[in-house]
């Protein structure tokens, strides 16, 4: 298995413009999770879906922030309109609730730079 | 609620020296736990994991951790570091039977020559 895949790995854009953060998930995971991290803040859970549904998006910082699960193979992470605050790294996990494979496989991250 | 603490912010050490990270989560039920592992500009990696049976769990780069339900400890120890053992150290439980996870605030180790 070629694990989380994210992309993209860096993304540099100016102040105001739109950003799509990709992540693919592991085949047979039932859970996926989005993650922001900062120096200030540490690991701070964004949103996270189960068998593609949102469950709990109360770590979304404001409406600027949307997130979408169209299939179990894929989700984005939009920033729109973006700001220099929300320059931090973003990590895509994928888990599992059943037996010996629970646990988050975590995606290399996308790191943010806000101009 | 669960939570997870990571009682040292960071731990610095010599290489070739033993290293204790500390974990304590707060649950009254069964748990699943964690040790993730962050090299500077990468992303987290399982280090290893308790889920049933010996509480005594190895995980890779010879790290192990022991589960002590009654101390509700999950400390991470490695008899003797080196230099590239140097990274972010993350504890993690589980909540309740969700697939979620819930990270302690992590844990620098940095060992020196």
């Amino acid at each position: 298995d070629a694990g989380v895949i994210q992309s993209p790995r860096h993304e540099v854009t100016e102040m105001g413009q739109e950003v799509t953060l990709r992540c693919k998930p592991i085949s047979g995971h039932d859970y996926l999770f989005w993650y922001r991290q900062t120096m200030m803040r540490g690991l701070e859970l964004l949103i996270y879906f189960n068998n593609n549904v949102p469950i709990d998006d109360s770590g979304m910082p404001e409406d600027r922030f949307s997130a979408k699960m169209p299939n179990a193979s894929f989700s984005t992470l939009k920033i729109q309109p973006s700001e220099p605050r929300d320059s931090a790294v973003y990590f895509c996990a994928s888990s599992s609730s059943q037996g010996a494979n629970y646990g988050y496989t975590f995606g290399s991250g996308t790191r943010l730079t806000v101009v | 609620a669960q939570s997870v603490t990571q009682l040292d912010s960071q731990v610095p050490v010599f290489e070739e020296a033993p290293v204790e990270l500390r974990c304590n989560y707060s649950s009254s039920v069964s748990v699943y736990l964690f040790w993730y592992v962050q090299y500077p500009n990468q992303g987290l990696q399982l280090l290893l994991k308790y889920l049933s049976g010996s509480t005594l769990v190895k995980g890779i780069n010879g790290f192990e951790a022991e589960f002590n339900k009654s101390q509700t400890s999950f400390h991470l120890r490695k008899p003797s570091v080196h230099i590239s053992d140097t990274a972010e150290y993350f504890c993690a439980v589980s909540e309740g039977n969700t697939g979620k996870l819930i990270f302690g605030q992590g844990t620098t180790l940095q060992v020196k020559p």
